[in-house]
């Protein structure tokens, strides 16, 4: 049971580069959230997923789009990556209310833009 | 203010003792209550999940909440080297609402 898989793990980018986070969950959640983590900063919320072709703005969504054309994926798009957007980015998943009783994350993604 | 507030630490601490993390928050709303650990170089796992106040236990581990003084706690008794991690708190109003993550506290743990 892979619970939730990021791909790549690690990635640099130069700046205006294009480039896409893929998540993939297998545990049939229905809600999917794609965090950002900086020293410092905490968890930041970018975007977040209620459904199969839905998709809502989080936190800290500028710079960054989303698309969840299938139930078990969710993906993370940076059209012209800058410097500030270097973080690791988590995704997480779990299931509607009244079930869900935390988020499931993966390993995260490491990318810096230089 | 912020609205969750926790000390990054580090704190550490040898093996065998009982540690105590803390998070205080200003939303008197908040009703659901979690911890999550972090090893380095990996995604936040769910460690406690406790509802309103009181006290839940799990293993080695214990779960406080005071929401008269708007507090949460985490024990570890026994401490041992591989709970050395970052511990998130988190917190929510209800289950349709987003998770709102403190920034977490980095644990040693010394040999």
């Amino acid at each position: 049971n892979a619970g939730v898989t990021q791909t790549p793990k690690f990635r640099v980018l130069k700046t205006g580069q294009s480039m896409t986070l893929l998540c993939a969950q297998d545990m049939n959640h229905e809600y999917m959230y794609w965090y950002r983590q900086d020293p410092g900063m905490g968890l930041r919320l970018i975007h977040y997923s209620v459904g199969e072709g839905t998709t809502a703005k989080g936190e800290v969504p500028d710079g960054y789009n989303v698309s969840r054309l299938k139930k078990q994926n969710f993906l993370l798009g940076l059209e012209s990556a800058a410097p500030s957007q270097t973080s690791v980015y988590f995704c997480a998943s779990s299931y509607p209310p009244p079930f869900n009783y935390g988020y499931t994350f993966g390993s995260g993604t490491r990318l810096t833009v230089v | 203010q912020k609205e969750v507030e926790q000390d990054p630490g580090p704190l550490s601490v040898p093996e065998g003792a009982i540690v105590s993390l803390n998070c205080t928050y200003s939303n008197s709303a908040f009703q659901y209550f979690m911890w999550y650990r972090q090893y380095s170089r990996k995604g936040p796992e769910l460690l406690m999940y406790t509802y309103s106040s009181g006290n839940k236990e799990d293993g080695r581990f214990t779960a406080q909440v005071d929401k008269s003084s708007k507090y949460i706690s985490l024990f570890i008794r026994d401490s041992q080297p591989s709970d050395s991690a970052t511990y998130l708190c988190a917190m929510r109003v209800n289950r349709d609402d987003k998770i709102i993550f403190g920034k977490g506290t980095r644990l040693h743990i010394l040999p």
